[in-house]
């Protein structure tokens, strides 16, 4: 069965410094990946996904993504943070047979100012 | 517009209550989704509909049912809630989740912050 681990449940950074989610999954084939945020009380938003293509993927508020097969993996980064970047931020795997998306436990953001 | 929209927001009642969320969306997509998200913030899938037909079904007690009136809306209804039931559930809808080879995308509502006391 797919699974998602983020291995972070906490990350603080200062405004203006650059960022480094991580997120590894398990997944049989080739998976299709999702990075969500999640603002304090607010529902979830997408940021970027991966389903093919393009190792590298582009998101919303200037964030990125990269896929690496070999070390399972599907890090979000972005390169110099806003205080309007606190949030939590969910890693999610989505399975080729359903319609299911696994999410990660996330990991919550914090910007120091 | 708002594209995915549940009411209410805020939901405080009893234990042994029955009590309704409505979710509606106006993206004109075909599968719509209920999630728990749990104190722990791990969000974890119960349902999915696709055109009105049930497609998803977790492990979730039967005091849990969705339905689904027509493609838009996805209501889920509880009966005797339970102190365990308190959490945030959040709507969700994507299009073509029924077609297989290729998750959509999944578009979430505000969420549902309900508690049972």
């Amino acid at each position: 069965a797919q699974s998602v681990t983020q291995p972070d449940i906490h990350i603080t950074v200062s405004e203006g410094a650059s960022l480094e989610l991580r997120c590894n999954y398990s997944y049989g084939a080739t998976p299709y990946l999702f990075w969500y945020v999640q603002s304090p009380g607010q529902g979830l938003q997408l940021l970027l996904k991966y389903f093919s293509g393009d190792t590298l993927v582009q998101g919303i508020k200037g964030f990125e993504a990269e896929f690496k097969r070999s070390q399972s993996s599907f890090n979000l980064r972005k390169p110099s943070v806003h205080w309007s970047d606190a949030a939590e931020y969910f890693c999610a795997v989505g399975d080729r047979r359903d319609d299911k998306i696994i999410f990660g436990k996330g990991t919550r953001l914090h910007i120091l100012p | 517009d708002t594209a995915v929209s549940q009411t209410p927001k805020y939901l405080v009642t009893q234990m042994g209550n029955d009590k309704s969320i409505k979710c509606e969306q106006n993206l004109g997509h075909d599968t719509m989704y209920w999630y728990k998200q749990d104190s722990k913030k791990f969000l974890k899938i119960m349902f999915s509909y696709n055109n009105k037909e049930l497609i998803i079904n977790e492990t979730v007690p039967n005091r849990f049912s969705p339905k689904s009136p027509d493609k838009a809306h996805l209501n889920l209804h509880i009966n005797s809630l339970e102190l365990g039931d308190s959490a945030v559930y959040f709507c969700a809808s994507s299009q073509d989740g029924k077609t297989r080879g290729l998750p959509r995308a999944q578009y979430f509502g505000p969420g549902t912050r309900l508690l049972v006391l």
